[in-house]
């Protein structure tokens, strides 16, 4: 069936430096795919998202590209900040919608000043 | 954004005993609701998606006597735990989507069943 695998976490960083969060997904046909995140104490919001190979999704300094060919949608940052610290889910729709999306682990960020 | 709550956002219950737990759409029609489940260190599973007003479509292997949902209206929805026992204490989130059809999701409930 359709999963996602994200790296396991937690990933601590220093502030101002690059994050890369690895996501990968088995699905059949042509998912959409997402990125969550969770900061504490509030509900999962949506980051960014791809419905198509190729497309690059990004918002508040964070993006990721759709790779069809190694069925991956990594999640970056050039340079993270200390609000950045929450928990981030990959996900995809496996019907291209934003309907039944299935999730990965979560990763958790801790970024220090 | 469009906001979700979730009520009550912790409870202890014993077991044997039902919980209510309610999901409400504050801004926005909530066309579609999902109600999700995340035992720790584990990914977001989905129970079950209701629409308005029509039964719920629960997934394979989540008991519908056990996890009832209603979604009565527009702005909310609620799902009980039936008799519950230990081994259904997690964490209950849910999520609704409207016309955008992006889901927004609720800050989840813990529920600890002794």
């Amino acid at each position: 069936g359709d999963s996602v695998t994200q790296m396991e976490g937690p990933v601590t960083l220093s502030e101002e430096a690059f994050l890369t969060i690895n996501c990968t997904y088995t699905a059949t046909g042509y998912p959409s795919l997402f990125w969550y995140v969770q900061y504490p104490g509030e509900g999962l919001q949506l980051l960014l998202k791809a419905t198509k190979a190729d497309d690059k999704g990004s918002n508040k300094g964070f993006e990721a590209t759709y790779r069809k060919e190694t069925t991956s949608f990594h999640l970056e940052k050039g340079s993270v900040q200390v609000s950045d610290s929450a928990v981030y889910f990959c996900a995809l729709s496996p019907q291209g919608g934003s309907e039944k999306l299935v999730f990965g682990k979560g990763t958790k960020l801790t970024v220090n000043p | 954004g469009a906001v979700v709550s979730q009520h009550p956002s912790r409870v202890i219950c014993k077991s044997g005993t039902s919980v209510k737990i309610e999901c409400r759409s504050l801004d926005f029609q909530a066309t579609t609701m999902f109600w999700y489940r995340q035992f720790p260190k584990q990914s977001l599973m989905l129970m079950a998606t209701s629409n308005e007003g029509s039964k719920a479509t629960y997934e394979q292997g989540v008991e519908k006597d056990k996890f009832l949902i209603n979604h009565a209206s527009l702005t909310l929805s609620t799902l009980t735990v039936t008799s519950a026992h230990p081994e259904d204490s997690s964490f209950y989130i849910c999520s609704a989507s409207g016309e955008s059809e992006t889901q927004y999701f609720g800050p989840g409930t813990r529920l600890l069943v002794l």
